[in-house]
């Protein structure tokens, strides 16, 4: 099984602020990783695959970067409505989500 | 655009067989995967597995043995049965479209599966 770590797992951070969280994975998965949102109650929702492309609706404050075994999802300017828990997922044998990391407000 | 609306049965006892569906509409079966993900309270996601509109399935290998998803394409819908539960699998159960090489775009509104005797 192709483990993905997540780090941090809990970030507090104030409006404005940019944002970095690192997905890494067990062995090597080419660019196979998504990241999504989600919010309290309800479903996740994509926000980047392929790594770095952005999915179509997705503010462009959101970027994703890496390859191989180490990826990034990044936040250049939180917004309120960013305040939510990110998941990263790979792709490359069967599917697997790191453990997720929550961004709450400072 | 595409939505998925899902039920099943929300209460189950340990050892029964836990059953619910997704409904598609707005768009085809084809040319798709149809998958399944649950999140146990408090916790993560988990994938379950996959259909598509042939019925070609894969499924996580730790859940194999209990797992079936079929295909109803005259209906457009997908199913999920996970025999023998246990407290375990009490989660939230989603499901989702995704391409062969895309993740998934888009998700079902949820069903709390909660197993307790």
């Amino acid at each position: 099984d192709i483990q993905l770590t997540q780090s941090p797992s809990f970030l507090s951070a104030s409006v404005g602020d940019r944002v970095t969280i690192t997905c890494r994975a067990s062995q090597g998965i080419s660019s196979s990783v998504a990241w999504y949102q989600q919010k309290p109650g309800t479903a996740p929702k994509l926000l980047i695959h392929d790594a770095s492309t952005l999915q179509t609706g997705v503010p462009s404050r959101f970027s994703g970067s890496g390859v191989g075994t180490e990826f990034t999802l990044t936040i250049s300017s939180l917004q309120p409505e960013d305040f939510a828990t990110y998941y990263c997922q790979q792709l490359s044998v069967y599917q697997t989500f790191g453990q997720g990391t929550k961004v709450d407000i400072k | 655009q595409v939505q998925l609306r899902q039920w099943g049965a929300g209460l189950l006892k340990p050892s029964e067989t836990l059953s619910l569906s997704c409904a598609v509409s707005g768009g085809s079966l084809s040319g798709y995967y149809w998958s399944w993900i649950r999140q146990p309270p408090g916790k993560g996601l988990e994938w379950i597995g996959e259909i598509n509109h042939t019925g070609s399935t894969n499924y996580i290998p730790s859940l194999k043995s209990r797992v079936t998803i079929s295909v109803a394409t005259s209906k457009k819908q997908f199913s999920l049965k996970l025999t023998s539960v246990t407290a375990a699998d009490t989660a939230v159960y989603y499901c989702a479209r995704k391409t062969s090489t895309r993740p998934m775009d888009v998700w079902g509104q949820g069903t709390t599966v909660t197993v307790s005797s």
